[in-house]
């Protein structure tokens, strides 16, 4: 079974403070992903990664950044978070399928609060 | 540009009832992907099933069943005699085949099954 961990599932966090999120796959998928999930708006892309130190945006990357040094990593960092960043992450991967979309597996979740 | 709707944002029925979650798709792309997952109260995403565009048969599994009609747009979801563990927010989503591989979802359907 694909197996995706986070390191968090719950996070609290001051304004202004550096957050990192941390993700990491087991099934040496090439594409991972990190959207946010807030009611009534479903889940929104922030970034993706196909490939080792290759990145992105989604449809709201503002306030965002990534990494992804190795493989089965992929963190998502906010550079300083903000009250409006208080939200469900949800982290996924899969691999690259020949002519198609092949399935995304998703993490946990880490709920982030800010204050 | 691709949008998923799930008009539905809460649906509450009575054990072993029917049910049926809807789910209206627009793409412009005349190959893409359907994907149907749920999400427990513990937050991770399942994945159900996925369909390519030029599938429209009618899947089965189990208790569930899916509906898919290109003519109309939908990828309708049934959940037959419902039982408590059904309970979830269930996500409809949509992909193209080609590029990167994001996956835009619905709004989401919260289905409270009671006993």
């Amino acid at each position: 079974d694909v197996k995706v961990t986070q390191s968090s599932r719950y996070l609290v966090k001051r304004t202004g403070e550096k957050v990192f999120l941390e993700c990491v796959q087991d099934m040496d998928h090439e594409n991972m992903f990190w959207y946010r999930q807030d009611p009534g708006l479903g889940l929104r892309l922030i970034y993706f990664s196909y490939d080792v130190k290759m990145k992105e945006k989604g449809d709201i990357p503002e306030g965002y950044s990534v990494s992804r040094e190795k493989k089965e990593r992929f963190s998502l960092i906010l550079e300083s978070a903000s009250t409006n960043q208080t939200s469900m992450y949800l982290c996924a991967s899969s691999i690259i399928a020949g002519g198609g979309t092949d399935t995304q597996y998703f993490g946990p979740g880490t709920r982030l609060t800010v204050l | 540009a691709q949008k998923v709707t799930q008009a539905q944002t809460e649906i509450s029925v009575v054990e072993k009832e029917d049910v049926t979650l809807d789910c209206v798709y627009e793409t412009r792309d005349t190959t893409y992907y359907l994907f149907w997952y749920k999400q427990p109260p513990s937050g991770e995403l399942v994945f159900l099933i996925r369909r390519n565009s030029f599938d429209e048969q009618n899947e089965i599994s189990g208790r569930y069943s899916w509906n898919f009609q290109k003519s109309t747009s939908s990828f309708n979801f049934t959940i037959t005699a419902s039982q408590v563990v059904d309970s979830a927010v269930y996500f409809c989503a949509l992909s193209a085949s080609w590029g990167a591989q994001k996956l835009v979802f619905g709004q989401g359907t919260r289905l409270t099954i009671n006993p």
